[in-house]
């Protein structure tokens, strides 16, 4: 199976911040890597696929980058609504993994 | 506007078999250019992808859970299902089903449509 890991696992941070997470993969995944905000009690929500593409309806302050094993999302200007968990997810191979998730906290 | 909607027991005994349906509206489970699939997460942790089922009915698992589950899919009710049978209680969880978007490049895809869960608890 093709570990994901993420970095931080956690993280406060204050609204306005410009905010970045890593998630690096175990072996190459090519851009087969995607992004998904989590609240408490709701089901993931995708926000990028294909390691940079932004998804419908997902505001523009979130951006994704990387390719092979080395991956990011960045939040360029955090919100009071996206104090949530970040997971990654890589689709290259099957199993479909996820990261272990990044928790980002208001400061 | 998909909608994925998961049902089933909130309870099982250790050692039954769980089982769950998802219920998909506002979309054809029958689309190609889609696969579906379960994915739980226990209290507190994270995401573990279980397996997949496309319409035709081909399916595969994670190895880890390979033994126990069984996916079908049933087209005429826009449906499809999950079994895990021995559980225990590290199979409780919170139970999501998901459609997952892979165009002309299956399996390599992303989960778009999301149900909101379903809790499954194991205990006698």
């Amino acid at each position: 199976d093709i570990q994901m890991t993420q970095s931080p696992s956690s993280l406060s941070a204050s609204v306005g911040d410009r905010v970045t997470i890593t998630c690096r993969a175990s072996q190459s995944i090519n851009s087969y890597l995607n992004w998904y905000q989590q609240k408490s009690g709701k089901a993931p929500k995708l926000l990028i696929y294909a390691a940079s593409s932004l998804q419908s309806g997902v505001p523009l302050r979130f951006s994704g980058n990387g390719s092979g094993t080395d991956f990011t999302l960045t939040i360029s200007s955090l919100q009071p609504e996206d104090f949530a968990t970040y997971y990654c997810q890589q689709s290259y191979s099957t199993p479909s993994t996820f990261g272990q998730g990044t928790k980002l906290e208001i400061k | 506007q998909v909608q994925l909607q998961e049902s089933g027991p909130g309870l099982v005994k250790p050692s039954e078999t769980l089982s769950l349906t998802c219920t998909v509206s506002g979309g054809s489970i029958s689309s190609g250019s889609y696969y579906w699939s379960w994915i739980r997460q226990p209290a507190g942790k994270g995401l573990e992808w279980i397996g997949r089922i496309y319409s035709s009915g081909t399916t595969n698992y994670n190895p880890s859970l390979r033994s126990r589950v069984t996916i079908s899919v049933d087209t005429s009710k826009n449906q499809f299902s999950l079994k895990l049978s021995s559980v225990t209680a590290a199979d409780a969880a919170v139970y999501y089903c998901a459609r997952a978007y892979c165009g002309g490049d299956c399996p390599r895809g992303y989960f778009d449509y999301w149900g909101q869960g379903t809790l499954v608890t194991v205990s006698s």
